[in-house]
């Protein structure tokens, strides 16, 4: 089977760092992707990770750990315009790029 | 930039109605798919295609059909639209290096 967890909502502050987990179960692995998607909107890309470590772009960093089947995104220097929902997805192994997503993570940024 | 380009942003059908959803790209990418978004539910794979003609079922292909008769077209097709199929459906196309999927702006479905 395949299966990619995310928390569902988290909570932060403005100028805060958070991280946001994503673990996944799936019959093969070529990739994994992190999207944001404000209300209303399609998702926009972030970040995309193959190889174990770390990715960085700017205030949004990215983490895979393949053996654990395990990923991050972390986002510094929290803005409000960071209020949003952060959806993991991962390219199932094989010839057809099958591209499977969580349910995402609804993360609110305080004042 | 990579454009795609759903037919429609927001469309009300009877029940039992045929529907079209179109999704154009303009960057002759192979892997295009087709989701639905529900509140709670995330992104929910339709079908995809890797390749004109070719399709395979995603997570939940019960009551859709798609078409891929050219590169840069690919349809969702609902046969017999039923309230359930109430939703947003978002197609999305990955590029060539497997590194990024661009996504339509949505098409917001209402079946009465």
């Amino acid at each position: 089977g395949q299966n990619i967890d995310q928390p569902t909502e988290m909570t932060a502050t403005e100028g805060a760092i958070v991280q946001i987990n994503c673990t996944y179960q799936t019959s093969g692995f070529n990739g994994l992707f992190w999207y944001q998607q404000h209300a209303g909107e399609a998702p926009t890309f972030l970040s995309y990770n193959v190889l174990d470590g770390l990715e960085e772009k700017g205030r949004f960093s990215s983490f895979l750990s393949r053996s654990k089947g395990y990923s991050y995104l972390l986002l510094k220097e929290l803005q409000m315009k960071d209020s949003a929902s952060y959806l993991c997805a991962v390219r199932d192994g094989g010839a057809t790029n099958k591209l499977i997503f969580g349910t995402g993570t609804l993360l609110a940024v305080q004042p | 930039d990579v454009k795609v380009t759903q037919s429609s942003r927001y469309l009300v059908k009877r029940t039992g109605e045929k529907v079209f959803l179109e999704c154009v790209q303009d960057m002759d990418h192979e892997n295009m798919f087709w989701y639905r978004q529900d509140p709670g539910l995330g992104l929910r794979l339709i079908y995809f295609s890797y390749d004109v003609k070719m399709k395979e079922k995603g997570d939940i292909p019960e009551g859709y059909s798609v078409s891929r008769e050219k590169k840069e077209r690919f349809s969702l097709i609902l046969e017999s639209a039923s309230t359930n199929q109430t939703s947003m459906y978002l197609c999305a196309i990955l590029n060539r290096a497997n590194t990024e999927a661009f996504f339509g702006q949505g098409t917001r479905l209402t079946v009465v």
